[in-house]
């Protein structure tokens, strides 16, 4: 069966530092890749979406930056981070565009 | 534009049955899909549909009408589990997938 990993589950970071999240999937090939963020009692934005690798496809203009260095690991990076930037990040695959997307556990990003 | 609308939040009893509602406009249609979410959790998978009427499972339904772009998941015999955010979200004829900012869905005893 297919598995979605993610980590780490909790970050605190001070404004300016850098992030790497990653995510990685078991048990399946080629999957469509995704990156979300909810802000707190809100709906999931998506912020980059990878149908292969090196694939990258950028929804929402911001200091974010995705990477898909191979078929099942997805990183969503910044080199420097705002206040702004706080809020849940999601990861999540699917097996083709219109077919379900199944979630990683997520991690909740506070910037201090 | 493209918009998804879902109630904010909705109150119900346990062992009652509620039903949450979703209007869509969007460019084209295929598929919508329903999430469940706890608080503090990632979304998980409920329903899919693609085709006009009513698909079942277990104490979860959803339904779908494509002519007046509703859709809604009824739920029953509700537990106290069930309290959680449901989201609505519709592929569009880019196969991209949009969004409704979820309903909040609170069970009393």
């Amino acid at each position: 069966s297919q598995t979605i990993h993610q980590w780490p589950a909790t970050l605190v970071q001070p404004v300016g530092s850098p992030l790497s999240l990653e995510c990685t999937v078991e048990g399946t090939s080629n999957p469509n890749l995704y990156w979300y963020r909810q802000a707190a009692g809100r709906g999931l934005q998506l912020l980059f979406y990878s149908v292969g690798i090196g694939q990258i496809s950028s929804e929402v203009p911001q200091n974010l930056s995705a990477s898909r260095p191979q078929d099942r690991q997805f990183i969503l990076s910044s080199k420097k981070l705002l206040l702004s930037d706080s809020g849940f990040y999601l990861c999540a695959w699917s097996d083709r565009a219109q077919g379900p997307q199944h979630f990683g556990d997520g991690t909740r990003l506070s910037i201090l | 534009g493209q918009n998804i609308d879902q109630p904010t939040e909705m109150t119900a009893t346990e062992g009652a049955i509620v039903q949450i509602n979703c209007t869509y406009q969007t460019s084209g249609f295929n598929g919508l899909f329903w999430y469940q979410q706890h608080a503090g959790e990632a979304p998980t998978f409920l329903s899919y549909n693609v085709l006009d009427g009513l698909e079942e499972k277990g104490r979860f339904s959803s339904f779908l009408s494509r002519s007046k772009g509703y859709s809604y998941l009824l739920l029953k015999e509700l537990q106290m589990k069930d309290s959680a955010s449901y989201l609505c979200a519709v592929v569009d004829s880019n196969y991209q997938l949009i969004w409704g900012a979820g309903t909040k869905l609170i069970i009393k005893p």
